[in-house]
This record gives structure tokens, C-alpha cells and sequence, in this order.
């Protein structure tokens, strides 16, 4: 059973980092498309950050040359590291599974929040 | 970037009813499109994919149509379980997604 556990949220200053993990079971993280999306409360979905099996990686402009997808590979776990960040990032962040670049398994969520 | 505009933004309906969804691309994205359920306080499900692909275990009253810059998502007969909020997701050209369509209890 393809599983997805995102772990690291919480309340952050502004200008500071954090650095979230998704622990995935029932599929290799580094043989597929994983990808991060965000969503603002009661906002709809914004596309963050995809790494490809590959290794190539992309990002929304609005948090390019902040946020830094990555994965290793001996832990099957993905992980978005965010730094420089901004009130506006305040949301829960989805880790998910890809075909390519449509998403087929979501994970549960965590929460983000940026406030002094 | 490809924009995805969803109307209506809120749709009030009863159990039963045959509900159209639609979606509109800024640009053509060809059959790079799918469709999402999401319910308060949980992670959207994979309902369509490829503009009219029926996901496994996805209940049939669920279909896509469309191709370019228009599409739609049906709900045949609206069940109870159908009320939430829908997202339609380009895939084209990087990922963007529509602002939601709620669908609420007439």
C-alpha cells in the first residue's frame, strides 16, 4: 500500500528555515516523479516543487532559489527544504506521488506557519 | 505560465442531480488534464486523469470530456459522499491548478 508521512511543520519566524521530510512506504521514492504542493488556508492548490526519477528539478516562481527539493534515497524520503520564508508561505504542504506530472498519491499534509 | 480558470466557483445541488464542472486553459495543454476531489481538512484524490482516463477505484458517475483549452468534469447523479470541493490541474507545461469549485447542499 503506497503510503506518504510528512513530518517537520510548525510556526517559523519570518526570514527563517525549516526543512520538511515524507517518509514514503509501498514505493521507491527515487523511481518516480515526486512533488510538493501547498495550500493556503481556505486557499485552493499551488504546485511548489517536482523532482524527477532523474534527479532534474523545478520549482514555482514564487519560491524559487528559496526552497531546495531533494531526496535520499537509503531512506525512501523526500524532502523540501525552505528557507527565507515569508509570511505568504504559511500553508499546509502536501508531499505527493507522480505520474511524471500528474499526481496519483497525496499525503496527509502538515502545516506551515510563518509568524513572528 | 498556463493559467486554468474553474466556474462556477460555488455550485449548490441535491442528491441526484447531474452537476457540470468546467475548466478553461489560458493555452492549449492537448489532454494534459485531471480532476480532484478534496474534502474539508483532507488531501485531494485522483479522480480523472488525461482529460477523460477514469482513475481505478474512482465511482463512474465521475467523467471528463474535453480537449485544448475547455474541459469539464460531470457527476451523473450526485451521491452524498460528492460534496466537496474540485480541482482541475493542468500538466502540459509544469503543473497549475484551477481555483476550485465547491459543491454544496441546495
Amino acid at each position: 500500500e503506497v503510503q506518504l508521512v510528512e513530518s517537520g511543520g510548525g510556526l517559523i519566524q519570518p526570514g527563517g528555515s525549516l526543512r520538511l521530510s515524507c517518509a514514503a512506504s509501498g514505493f521507491t521514492v527515487s523511481s518516480n516523479y515526486m512533488t510538493w504542493v501547498r495550500q493556503a488556508p481556505g486557499k485552493g492548490l499551488e504546485w511548489v516543487s517536482l523532482i524527477y526519477s532523474g534527479g532534474s528539478t523545478y520549482y514555482a516562481d514564487s519560491v524559487k532559489g528559496r526552497f531546495t527539493i531533494s531526496r535520499d534515497k537509503s531512506k525512501n524520503t523526500l524532502y523540501l527544504q525552505m528557507n527565507s520564508l515569508r509570511a505568504e508561505d504559511t500553508a499546509v504542504y502536501y508531499c505527493a506521488r507522480g505520474r511524471q506530472w500528474l499526481i496519483d498519491y497525496w499525503g496527509q499534509g502538515i502545516l506551515v506557519t510563518v509568524s513572528s | 505560465d498556463i493559467q486554468m480558470t474553474q466556474s462556477p466557483s460555488t455550485l449548490s445541488a441535491s442528491v441526484g442531480d447531474r452537476v457540470t464542472i468546467t475548466c478553461r486553459a489560458s493555452q492549449s495543454i492537448g489532454r494534459w488534464l485531471a480532476w480532484y476531489q478534496q474534502k474539508s481538512g483532507k488531501a485531494p484524490k485522483l479522480l480523472i486523469y488525461d482529460a477523460s482516463s477514469l482513475e481505478s477505484g474512482a465511482p463512474s458517475r465521475f467523467s471528463g470530456s474535453g480537449s485544448g483549452t475547455e474541459f469539464t468534469l460531470t457527476i451523473s447523479s450526485l451521491q452524498p459522499d460528492d460534496f466537496a470541493t474540485y480541482y482541475c490541474q493542468q500538466y502540459n507545461n509544469y503543473s497549475t491548478f484551477g481555483q476550485g469549485t465547491k459543491v454544496e447542499i441546495k
